[in-house]
């Protein structure tokens, strides 16, 4: 059981490149998040789906844009990267009935020179 | 605006003492209070939680202890091990379909063999 799974797990971009990250659970899990963690800010919602085809903004959206065309998958975009989106990224996803239980992947580095 | 703030930010203990973590909030519609433990290279996990028809939960050596009308929650970790290092995050929600956790900043717990 494999759980969450977030790939690429290691990335650097140069400033104004683009990438996706990738998340992929196989515990049907309807909602599905995406944080991002900095030293001394704990973790922060980037965005976040309740469902297969929605999204909706988190706390820290701007310079992000998401998709959930699949419910076991979520997808992170940067489209034109910048230093200040250095950190590591984080997906989790939760069942329905249990809101306070999310179950996290691995993480994600991502360096923007 | 910060609703759960979490204290201190880093704990050094020494093998077999007790490691308390502080966390204040302010949303009283609050009812679910989890606790995340994150290994380095990995992504938090949870630990503990408590509702707060209950002043204390305990599991194994994890207490959480609960006090509703000072708006304020705690993890003490008991007879702790360097297996215990991680960083600790407290967290917040109300239990209502498509609510959101809200984190504390996290604690680094460095527990000296």
């Amino acid at each position: 059981n494999a759980g969450v799974t977030q790939t690429p797990k290691f990335r650097v971009l140069k400033t104004g490149q683009s990438m996706t990250l990738l998340c992929a659970q196989d515990m049907n899990h309807e909602y599905m998040y995406w944080y991002r963690q900095d030293p001394g800010m704990g973790l922060r919602l980037i965005h976040y789906s309740v469902g297969e085809g929605t999204t909706a903004k988190g706390e820290v959206p701007d310079g992000y844009n998401v998709s959930r065309l699949k419910k076991q998958n979520f997808l992170l975009g940067l489209e034109s990267a910048a230093p200040s989106q250095t950190s590591v990224y984080f997906c989790a996803s939760r069942a329905l009935a249990l809101a306070g239980e999310l179950f996290f992947g691995e993480g994600s580095r991502l360096t923007v020179l | 605006q910060q609703q759960v703030k979490q204290s201190p930010q880093s704990l050094i203990v020494q093998k077999g003492g007790i490691s308390i973590i502080n966390c204040a909030y302010e949303n009283t519609a609050f009812d679910y209070f989890p606790w995340y433990q994150q290994f380095p290279g990995k992504g938090p996990a949870l630990l503990i939680a408590i509702r707060p028809d209950v002043s204390e939960k305990k599991e194994g050596r994890f207490t959480i202890s609960f006090n509703k009308s000072a708006k304020q929650f705690s993890l003490h970790i008991m007879d702790s091990q360097p297996g215990d290092s991680a960083t600790y995050f407290c967290a917040a929600l109300k239990e209502t379909s498509g609510s959101r956790l809200t984190f504390g900043e996290g604690t680094q717990l460095t527990v000296n063999p």
